[in-house]
């Protein structure tokens, strides 16, 4: 079973709507948490990065949250643009070990 | 994507055959990395370098071998492909084994 799991794994939005994608891990012990954005046929491109004491962080529509007590992080996108269809993976790192969310996979549609 | 370039981007092998992707560097960051990723998979750890000649293998090792001869320069060898292996294979590079910045990708497909 992976360690970390991402819901839903694929999503179809309207331009314009906001959407939210949900990571739930059990990586233990906890060092940070990030969310990469994956455009098709490149690599994947870091959007935040969460350590233990921050709850929230946002990067322009992208806002990310993270509840260390529930080991849930979620990623809201304000706002969508067609340029948000990607794959958003969640990464959780413990100690030197990157532990990979499979990702969800993200389409706007105009 | 910037200072990280992986060749080539595509190939197609024959099953048995021996396959080297190399990754190459600009940013002179010690840490370097493997990975592969399939559908449903999240990316998977094939090997990695914290140095010139310091290898250590990651969670899904069996079949590849890699080599780091200089900085810049990680190979990843497959030396008898085999169908299993048909993925697409990424490299990563990390100042500080922290952040990563991932290259393009190389498609690879095992026939």
């Amino acid at each position: 079973k992976n360690q970390v799991e991402q819901s839903p794994q694929s999503l179809i939005i309207l331009e314009g709507k906001n959407c939210t994608l949900q990571c739930n891990y059990t990586v233990s012990p906890f060092s940070n948490l990030r969310w990469y954005k994956q455009d098709t046929g490149r690599g994947p491109v870091s959007l935040t990065i969460m350590t233990f004491s921050e709850n929230t962080k946002s990067n322009g529509r992208y806002t990310a949250t993270l509840d260390a007590d529930t080991k849930q992080s979620s990623l809201h996108i304000t706002a969508s643009q067609l340029s948000d269809s990607a794959s958003y993976i969640c990464v959780v790192r413990r100690n030197n070990d990157m532990r990979f969310g499979a990702g969800t996979r993200l389409t706007v549609k105009p | 994507d910037a200072g990280i370039t992986q060749s080539p981007r595509h190939k197609v092998t024959e099953t048995g055959t021996p396959v080297t992707l190399r990754c190459h560097q600009t940013e002179n960051h010690r840490y370097m990395y493997w990975y592969r990723q399939d559908p449903g998979h999240g990316l998977r750890l094939i090997h990695y370098s914290y140095g010139v000649k310091d290898t250590d293998k990651g969670e899904v090792s069996d079949g590849y071998s890699v080599s780091r001869s200089k900085t810049e320069d990680f190979l990843l060898t497959l030396e008898s492909a085999t169908s299993s292996q048909t993925s697409v294979y990424f490299c990563a590079i990390s100042y500080d084994s922290d952040g990563y910045t991932f290259g393009s990708g190389t498609r690879l497909t095992v026939v």
